[in-house]
């Protein structure tokens, strides 16, 4: 079964600094994943996607992310922080059985100081 | 604009009552999700749907039910409302290419 790990639920980092969200998942099969950003009392927006094409995503709002099969990684990164990228960011894979269900990691909330 | 639409956004339930939230694309998915989202938990699946007439149960379906009897509709009933499903739910669609999933905007339910 095919899951997702978001290590640590909080990040903080200064405006204008490297963001690095981290995201690892468990799927036996190559999977498709997702990135999506959530700012306070609004739905789930996607950032960005990656369904087997180049492995370096780059997304909206200046995000990317690489899939690493080798680490089971696809870590979200931004060069340098702006205060409205405030937001909690989520993780998910896609199940490569008959649902195709989106399966979440826990999210992690990123604080950005002036 | 195509998309889904959720109704209502906000809604405050006594303890057992029972409500229906409305789901609705116009987008022709096959498939649809009814998530539930708890602070610091993720959003966990309630049911989904893989065409009309059918459902199946996803991680947390005790206390919901469903219906798709339209491409269009996926509407979650709660029978018997308790304080546990105090939360923000969000209906997504999916389109048959594997990279496009759409969101509601939520419906926030709180039960008191």
């Amino acid at each position: 079964a095919q899951s997702v790990t978001q290590l640590g639920s909080h990040v903080s980092v200064s405006e204008g600094a490297l963001v690095l969200l981290r995201c690892n998942y468990s799927s036996s099969v190559p999977p498709y994943l997702f990135w999506y950003v959530q700012y306070p009392n609004q739905g789930l927006q996607l950032l960005l996607k990656y369904t087997s094409a180049a492995t370096l995503v780059k997304g909206i709002n200046g995000f990317e992310a690489e899939f690493k099969k080798s680490e089971t990684s696809f870590h979200l990164t931004k060069p340098s922080a702006h205060m409205s990228d405030a937001a909690e960011y989520f993780c998910a894979v896609s199940a490569m059985d008959s649902s195709y269900k989106l399966i979440f990691g826990s999210g992690t909330r990123l604080l950005v100081r002036p | 604009n195509a998309g889904v639409t959720q109704t209502p956004k906000f809604r405050i339930l006594k303890i057992g009552q029972s409500m229906t939230l409305q789901c609705a694309q116009d987008m022709n998915h096959n498939y649809m999700y009814w998530y539930r989202q708890d602070p610091g938990m993720g959003l966990k699946l309630i049911y989904y749907s893989v065409g009309a007439g059918i459902t199946d149960k996803g991680e947390v379906p005790n206390g919901y039910n469903v219906s798709r009897s339209t491409t269009e509709d996926f509407p979650l009933r709660l029978e018997l409302a308790a304080p546990s499903q105090t939360s923000v739910y969000f209906c997504a669609s999916r389109d048959g290419t594997g990279g496009g999933y759409t969101f509601g905007s939520g419906t926030r339910l709180t039960v008191v």
